[in-house]
């Protein structure tokens, strides 16, 4: 069974413009959360998506943002880029909401603002 | 608020060593305690998980203990490997379906 893809990998933009990320969870799973990882803030929870709803929200501005499909497949979404949102952006999924259920991790899409 | 800490930041071990990674968390009211690996950048690997219900998970050569009332796990590795190299985060999960990561552990095992 396939993992958890994010796609693009890597991406260098400039601040103020805006940025789509991807992921795909595996096949079956239902949940899908996504985070942020800063050398100086480590691994931070931005948001949780539940049959095509956002079920929770970490404490980030409302650039960020995002959505699930109904084939569960999930994007998010940072507008007027600032240096700082220069991070590794991680996805991960699980079978169902809550904590009975294991996430699994993506590789990540590195993003860089310049 | 929950705070995860993981000590100590950093560790060097020559191999075949056994070695204890330490997690603590100030709200033991968790539901449960993930266990994670990172390479230099790349994703998590989920190692263990454990319910709040339980006291210990075992993998191979990895044991991870969790004490509830302590606010405290522990991740042992047995007959350390090189390839054991890597960075260990733990992370728990709080009411409303948050999980909570903890700064990790750097692990070097020398051959």
């Amino acid at each position: 069974k396939a993992g958890v893809t994010q796609t693009p990998r890597y991406l260098i933009k400039t601040r103020g413009q805006q940025v789509t990320l991807s992921c795909s969870p595996i096949s079956g799973h239902r949940s899908v959360s996504w985070y942020q990882q800063t050398p100086g803030q480590g691994l931070q929870f931005l948001f949780e998506y539940f049959s095509e709803t956002q079920r929770n929200k970490g404490n980030f501005p409302g650039r960020f943002s995002g959505r699930q499909f109904s084939n569960s497949r999930s994007e998010m979404n940072v507008s007027t880029l600032e240096l700082g949102d220069s991070a590794l952006y991680l996805c991960a999924s699980s079978l169902a909401l809550g904590p009975a259920y294991e996430q699994y991790f993506g590789p990540g899409t590195r993003l860089t603002v310049t | 608020k929950q705070e995860v800490t993981q000590i100590p930041a950093a560790l060097s071990v020559p191999e075949g060593e056994n070695l204890v990674l330490n997690c603590s968390f100030t709200d033991s009211a968790i539901y449960n305690l993930q266990w994670f690996r990172q390479d230099p950048g790349k994703g998590l690997t989920s190692l263990l998980l454990i319910q709040s219900s339980q006291r210990e998970q075992t993998s191979g050569r990895l044991n991870a203990s969790l004490d509830k009332s302590s606010g405290r796990s522990t991740l042992y590795i047995a007959a350390s490997q090189p390839g054991d190299s890597a960075t260990y985060l733990c992370a728990v999960n709080t009411g409303g379906f948050k999980t909570i990561f903890g700064a990790g552990t750097r692990l070097f095992v020398k051959a």
